[in-house]
C-alpha cells in the first residue's frame, strides 16, 4: 500500500507556458502532500506543504504566486508552475502523508524543462 | 535551523567492496531519521527508517545507525554490487509546533564499478 503517482513524469515547454503537475495518493487518503523540488546534483528543497480543503503554507524564498498549489481532495494535489521560464527547469517531487502518520510516501518526480 | 550534511559527495568502489556513506545532522532534536535510494531522473525509494529512540536499523545488505547525541548517521551496504549504484540520500524528521519539517542532505552519489 501507499503508492503515490505522480504525473507526467516529463514535460517540455516553451517560456511563458504553465504547467500542471499532479500528485496523487492511489490506495490511501492523504491529508497532507508536500512538493519539493532538486536542482541537478543538489539535495530535495521543501517548496511548500498543502493540507485537504486549506491554503498551502510556502517555504521562504517560493514565490506563491508563481507556484500554485491546490489540495482540492484527499487523494489530489496539484502544483502549477505559471508562465514558465527556464529558470524553473528542475525536478519536482510530491510526497503525501496518510492522517495520523509520520512517514511521507514519495512520488516519481516530474522532469521539467522549460525551453 | 536544521543542517543536513553527506559525506562524501561522491563514492567509487569495485564491485563487492563494503560502502559506507555518512550523514550529519546539526539539530538533534528529530523525530526520525530516514535513508533513500534515487536513481538518476527518478524518484525517492525509502531504504531504512530509523526512530530517534533506536541505535540501528537493518535490512538485507543494508544497516543503518543513529547516533541522535553527536548527530550523525551511518549506512552500511555490504558487499556492494553494480546496482547498487545510485545517489543516497538521508533525510531527518523534526516534529514542532509549528509543523514538521523534513530536511534532506545532499546526496552521495555512488558508483559500484563491476
Amino acid at each position: 500500500g501507499a503508492v503515490v503517482s505522480q504525473h507526467p513524469s516529463r514535460v517540455i515547454c516553451k517560456s511563458g507556458t504553465s504547467v500542471k503537475i499532479e500528485c496523487r495518493s492511489l490506495d490511501f487518503q492523504a491529508t497532507t502532500m508536500f512538493w519539493y523540488r532538486q536542482f541537478p546534483k543538489k539535495s530535495l528543497m521543501l517548496m511548500a506543504t498543502s493540507n485537504e480543503g486549506s491554503k498551502a503554507t510556502y517555504e521562504q524564498g517560493v514565490e506563491k504566486d508563481k507556484f500554485l498549489i491546490n489540495h482540492a481532495s484527499l487523494t489530489l494535489s496539484t502544483l502549477t508552475v505559471t508562465s514558465a521560464h527556464p529558470e524553473d527547469s528542475s525536478f519536482y517531487i510530491c510526497s503525501a502523508r496518510r492522517e495520523g502518520e509520520r512517514p511521507q510516501h514519495f512520488g516519481d518526480g516530474t522532469r521539467l524543462s522549460i525551453l | 535551523k536544521q543542517e543536513v550534511t553527506q559525506i562524501p559527495a561522491a563514492l567509487s568502489v569495485p564491485e563487492g567492496e563494503n560502502l559506507v556513506l555518512n550523514c550529519s545532522f546539526t539539530d538533534s532534536a528529530i523525530y526520525n531519521l530516514q535513508w533513500f535510494r534515487q536513481d538518476p531522473g527518478k524518484g525517492l525509494t525509502s531504504l531504512l527508517l530509523i526512530q530517534s529512540s533506536q541505535r540501528e536499523q537493518t535490512s538485507g545488505r543494508l544497516n543503518a545507525s543513529l547516533d541522535k547525541s553527536s548527530g550523525r548517521s551511518t549506512l552500511y551496504i555490504a558487499a556492494s554490487q553494480p546496482g547498487d549504484s545510485a545517489t543516497y540520500l538521508c533525510a531527518v524528521l523534526k516534529i514542532g509546533a509549528a509543523g514538521n519539517k523534513l530536511t534532506f542532505g545532499g546526496g552521495t552519489r555512488v558508483l559500484v564499478k563491476p
